[in-house]
């Protein structure tokens, strides 16, 4: 298995702040990365795919890189909605998701 | 709009057998461009995805559950399912089905069902 690290494992923030999360694979997983959102009670949305691409619908706000072992997703200014817990995940092999990352309101 | 419903029971005894069915409207199954797919996350806890499925029935398995875990596709019915066998207090767990979007070797989970809560419990 490929185990996915996530830092922090959460954060305090406020409104208009600019964020980063990290994500740390097990292995070389070229660009295989995606990063979900998920609110309390609710699934997880895909943000990111591919590392880097956003998907259909999220904001510009909201940006990832990385490629081999080291990802991050930035979010530019943050707004009230997007304090939520946050997953990366490698589709390299079989899928493994990271541990998470709470963003909280400062 | 592709949605993803779970259905099924909502307790299940030790060492019984979870059964969970995800009919798909606004989209297919039968289709070669994504897999059918079941993640799991226990309560407080992180996600884990348990397997998937191809319109065609070819399967990949979390090789940690592979020994106990069945996911079969119902093309006619436009639905897809699971089964956990020998289940313990440690399969509780929210249960999503969730559809996975091939993207050449990669690929991502595009939609995602509201989840089916689970609790084994005698």
């Amino acid at each position: 298995d490929i185990q996915m690290t996530q830092s922090p494992s959460s954060l305090s923030a406020s409104v208009g702040d600019r964020i980063t999360i990290s994500c740390r694979a097990s292995q070389s997983i070229s660009n295989f990365l995606n990063w979900y959102q998920q609110k309390p009670g609710k699934a997880p949305k895909l943000l990111i795919y591919v590392a880097s691409y956003l998907q259909s619908g999220v904001p510009s706000t909201f940006s990832g890189n990385g490629s081999g072992t080291d990802f991050t997703l930035t979010v530019s200014s943050l707004q009230p909605e997007d304090f939520a817990t946050y997953y990366c995940q490698q589709s390299f092999s079989s899928p493994t998701f990271g541990q998470g990352t709470k963003v909280e309101i400062k | 709009q592709v949605q993803l419903q779970e259905s099924g029971p909502g307790l299940v005894k030790p060492s019984e057998t979870l059964s969970l069915t995800c009919t798909v409207s606004g989209g297919s199954v039968n289709s070669v461009s994504y897999y059918w797919s079941w993640i799991r996350q226990p309560p407080g806890k992180g996600l884990e995805w348990i397997g998937s499925i191809s319109y065609s029935g070819s399967t990949d398995y979390n090789p940690s559950l592979k020994s106990r875990v069945t996911i079969s596709v119902d093309t006619s019915k436009n639905r897809f399912s699971l089964r956990l066998s020998s289940v313990t207090a440690a399969d509780t767990a929210l249960y999503y089905c969730a559809r996975f979007r091939r993207m050449g070797a990669n690929g991502s989970f595009d939609y995602w069902g509201q989840g089916n809560l689970v609790t084994v419990s005698s």
